[in-house]
């Protein structure tokens, strides 16, 4: 079985460019998470998903960042305008649902410069 | 929310040799405590968890256990091997939520 796929794996971008990540759960899985990990930090929660719908999004800084996941399957992380401070690793894992195992992907590592 | 504290941050032992990791958390309410093992340039890795109506847990060279009263769980690492080099995470989940909230990481490095 598949894991959680994300990609790209590497970003590098100027600030004040837009960016945008993508993953794809493990099949099945209804509960879809974004997390950000700052170096030598663990993962910190930005947006989860249970099927099409965001339902805990209070850690996102809407100003601008942005995701969704249009058919309760795959989903996409936008930064627009990106700064220097959000060069960090940005994970995605997935659940079959409310209360079960989170497994995650690989990440993507984003470097502003 | 929850705040989860873990200690050491980094930990080196020899081969062979076993090695404990302690977190503890702050919400009598989280109920579910999972173990993540993330090497280099890979994202966390699942490898043991532990829900509150369980003293302990093993999985071969893993073990993982929880003292309620006291808010704290460990893991458990005997007969270490080099492959076992790695960042560990412990985290914690609350009753009723499905957010996980995570300890600092420990940087653990088997000498062979």
């Amino acid at each position: 079985e598949a894991g959680v796929v994300q990609s790209p794996r590497y970003k590098i971008i100027e600030k004040k460019q837009p960016v945008a990540f993508w993953c794809n759960p493990i099949s099945g899985h209804n509960t879809l998470y974004w997390y950000l990990q700052n170096l030598g930090q663990g993962p910190e929660l930005l947006i989860r998903y249970e099927n099409e719908e965001a339902v805990d999004d209070s850690q996102l800084p809407k100003d601008r960042f942005s995701a969704e996941r249009l058919k309760g399957v795959d989903s996409t992380l936008k930064i627009q305008p990106a700064e220097l401070g959000d060069s960090a690793v940005y994970l995605c894992a997935s659940s079959l649902n409310q209360g079960n195992k989170a497994f995650f992907g690989q990440g993507t590592r984003l470097t502003v410069v | 929310g929850e705040n989860v504290e873990q200690h050491p941050s980094t930990l080196s032992v020899q081969e062979g040799d076993s090695a404990v990791i302690k977190c503890t958390y702050s919400d009598s309410a989280s109920n579910y405590f999972p173990w993540y093992k993330q090497e280099l340039g890979k994202g966390p890795q699942l490898i043991i968890d532990i829900r509150s109506n369980v003293g302990e847990k093993k999985d071969q060279r893993i073990a993982v256990t929880l003292n309620k009263t006291a808010k704290h769980f460990s893991l458990h690492i005997t007969e270490t091997q080099p492959e076992d080099s790695a960042v560990y995470f412990c985290a914690a989940r609350q009753t009723g939520a499905n957010n996980l909230f995570f300890g600092t990481g420990t940087r653990l490095t088997v000498i062979p």
